[in-house]
């Protein structure tokens, strides 16, 4: 099954508000990382919080991760049309000496200028 | 950041024949991955490429349909056998850069492929 549900599964908004996605996922995991992927093409690492931080910035990125939840949830603020993409959170879980990184479903996200 | 390259960018292919994607990093990685995207749906692994060992394959995927190659640190190439429309998605390939405590993926840009 998956490790990593998101929702919504679709976002829409004006340009210039604020867009949360939330991702919930099963097991205990190593870290969290969150993709982009613009229309089908391959996906561009965006951020990556350990399993012992709880809050991360990048820019106009902030995401959470509460472990007691099982949850993570990706803010971009001030949004812009080019945000416009779809978004991915992958869980890290130790695998053979590796890491093995298993995505969530993730949501679509259209901003409207 | 590693910068990857995929061929072919896109296929269309009849049913039943086979189909070789490339993938070629810039620098020598120890892990590369394979996933396959199918329309609308998220990444699922198939498969972890280490040279000079076989691949490691994930629950329903077998090497007789998804042959891997990996002869050395820079180049991979996946194999979809005998491909029916099921087949078709996105494949994506994709390194393991290990560095200051954190594990990250870089992708390729995928191949697109239809089945006919």
């Amino acid at each position: 099954s998956q490790q990593g549900e998101e929702d919504p599964q679709a976002l829409s908004i004006q340009e210039g508000e604020n867009a949360t996605m939330n991702c919930s996922y099963k097991t205990s995991i190593n870290n969290l990382q969150w993709y982009r992927q613009n229309s089908g093409r391959g996906l561009v690492h965006l951020i990556l919080i350990r399993s012992n931080e709880r809050e991360k910035h990048s820019g106009r990125l902030r995401v959470t991760l509460d472990t007691s939840k099982k949850s993570s949830s990706l803010l971009i603020t001030a949004s812009r049309a080019a945000d416009t993409a779809s978004y991915f959170c992958a869980t890290a879980v130790p695998n053979f000496g590796n890491e093995k990184l298993t995505f969530g479903t993730g949501t679509r996200l259209t901003i409207i200028p | 950041s590693a910068v990857i390259s995929q061929k072919p960018s896109r296929d269309i292919c009849q049913r039943g024949t086979s189909l070789t994607i490339q993938c070629q990093v810039d620098s020598q990685v120890t892990m590369m991955f394979w996933y396959r995207q199918q329309p609308g749906q998220s990444l699922t692994l198939i498969a972890t490429a280490n040279q000079g060992s076989e691949a490691t394959y994930e629950s329903g995927f077998v090497i007789d349909k998804f042959p891997i190659s990996r002869p050395n640190l820079t180049f991979s190439t996946l194999t979809v056998s005998n491909m029916s429309p099921e087949d078709s998605s996105i494949y994506l390939c994709s390194v393991e850069r290990l560095g200051l405590g954190r594990n990250e993926q870089f992708f390729g840009p995928g191949t697109r492929l239809t089945v006919l």
